[in-house]
């Protein structure tokens, strides 16, 4: 069985600084991982997925992640906020079927002028 | 390419009342999914179709809940009768499905958000 927990309902930055959203993953086997941005009233979008190639993954938007095995984490980064990077962010774990699609419960971003 | 096309978007009705959703996939996927997204919360899997097959639908509740996915297409989800706590959105996506492994990548709709009052 897998899962993972996001650290911090709501994260609040000031546009232009880092974001750092966190993502922690339990997984009996080696697990496929991915982040979605929704934006309010919208369905989720795919940002980035992990699957066990390299273990820096870019996605769209600037952001990027980084699996590190060790710490069983995920984190989701981006250099500079911008205003339209408010939204909520999920990170999700699957097994190797990839069929069984498994969300945290999301870290809403609020950026700050 | 279109996208999962969900309807409607929103609903409102009084409880008792039925309700059914529609989900129409991206030509091609094989698999559908329905997923619950309570306010505040992340997605929960209610269930899934390879093809016309509900594969896993464990955490459908059965005694007000159904779902089909004739002809291995569209998908209807139905709620009768509606409970206040059914007030969440419910999202449909699809995917090419178990064949494609790890990077099996879900599309998602927009949901249909449902107020039961």
């Amino acid at each position: 069985a897998q899962s993972v927990t996001q650290l911090g309902s709501h994260v609040s930055v000031s546009e232009g600084a880092l974001v750092l959203l966190r993502c922690n993953y339990s997984s009996s086997v080696p697990p496929y991982l991915f982040w979605y941005v929704q934006y309010p009233n919208q369905g989720l979008q795919l940002l980035l997925k992990y699957t066990s190639a390299a273990t820096l993954v870019k996605g769209i938007n600037g952001f990027e992640a980084e699996f590190k095995k060790s710490e069983t984490s995920f984190h989701l980064t981006k250099p500079s906020a911008h205003m339209s990077d408010a939204a909520e962010y999920f990170c999700a774990v699957t097994g190797y079927a990839g069929n069984m699609l498994t969300f945290g419960g999301g870290t809403r971003l609020m950026v700050k002028p | 390419e279109a996208g999962v096309v969900q309807s409607p978007r929103y609903k409102i009705i009084e409880k008792k009342q039925p309700v059914a959703f529609w989900c129409n996939p991206i030509s091609g996927h094989n698999t559908l999914y329905w997923y619950r997204q309570n306010l505040g919360q992340g997605p929960e899997l209610l269930i899934r179709y390879e093809n016309e097959e509900a594969v896993d639908d464990s955490q459908l509740p059965k005694d007000r809940f159904s779902a089909e996915r004739l002809k291995g297409v569209d998908s209807t989800l139905k709620i009768q009768p509606a409970e206040l706590g059914d007030s969440a959105v419910y999202l449909c996506a699809s995917s090419l499905g178990q064949g494609a492994g790890g990077a099996n990548v879900l599309t998602f709709g927009a949901g249909s958000r449902l107020t039961v009052l």
